[in-house]
């Protein structure tokens, strides 16, 4: 089972800062890494899918990049909607597995 | 509007068995791989089973191997999780995800990247 760890566990920023997300692979997902944005009493929606691309309706100010074992979820400038957890998966193998998730609040 | 909606969840007794629901809408449900992903309270997401477009393949998570089996009706556009045996560590909100992404106005199929949720439906394991 492919393990991924997100780091950090919680992000405090302010509005219009630079948020930067990680996620580590324990072994190569190639480019089969995707990012979820949940917030409370919602499901999961998806952002980015197969390391970089956005899905359907997503601002350009989420970006993501990386490749193997290391990715990476960019918010350019935040927004205040954009105060949620994010968890990363892989599809690389079953079983598809997710990371424990980044809680981004405010500072 | 493209969109899934799961049904069936509640309160059951461990050893107990469910059956929860998920009806398509919106969109062709047959040519798309479709998922379960649940989310114990307050805890993470765990991936729990997938099937293929025409139900020939299935997939599960080790804890639920034997317990749950995943199952569709393309003509009903609707997917299902029978669970039985249940236990608590069972309990959890459980969403049903369609395997996919849209492109430059066109949607494909991809298994295990999950673009639509349902709302999502609880249940309970308790006695």
């Amino acid at each position: 089972e492919i393990v991924l760890t997100q780091s950090p566990a919680t992000l405090s920023l302010s509005p219009g800062d630079r948020a930067t997300l990680s996620c580590r692979a324990s072994q190569s997902v190639s480019s089969y890494l995707a990012w979820y944005q949940q917030k409370p009493g919602q499901a999961p929606r998806l952002l980015i899918y197969d390391t970089s691309n956005r899905a359907t309706g997503i601002p350009a100010r989420f970006s993501g990049s990386g490749s193997g074992t290391d990715f990476t979820l960019t918010i350019s400038s935040l927004e205040p909607e954009d105060f949620a957890v994010y968890y990363c998966q892989q599809r690389m193998s079953w079983p598809i597995t997710f990371g424990q998730g980044t809680r981004l609040e405010i500072k | 509007e493209v969109q899934l909606v799961e049904s069936g969840g509640g309160l059951v007794q461990p050893g107990g068995s469910l059956r929860l629901s998920c009806t398509a809408s919106g969109f062709t449900f047959s040519p798309y791989s479709m998922s379960w992903v649940r989310q114990a309270p307050g805890m993470g997401l765990e991936w729990v089973a997938n099937i293929k477009q025409d139900g020939s393949e299935k997939y599960y998570v080790d804890s639920v191997k034997g317990r749950f089996t995943i199952s569709r009706d393309n003509a009903k556009n609707s997917l299902y999780l029978q669970m039985n045996s249940l236990r608590a560590e069972d309990t959890a909100v459980y969403y049903c995800a369609r395997d996919g992404y849209c492109s430059g106005g066109s949607c494909y199929s991809a298994v295990g990247n999950f673009d639509i949720w349902g709302q999502g439906s609880m249940v309970t394991v308790s006695s």
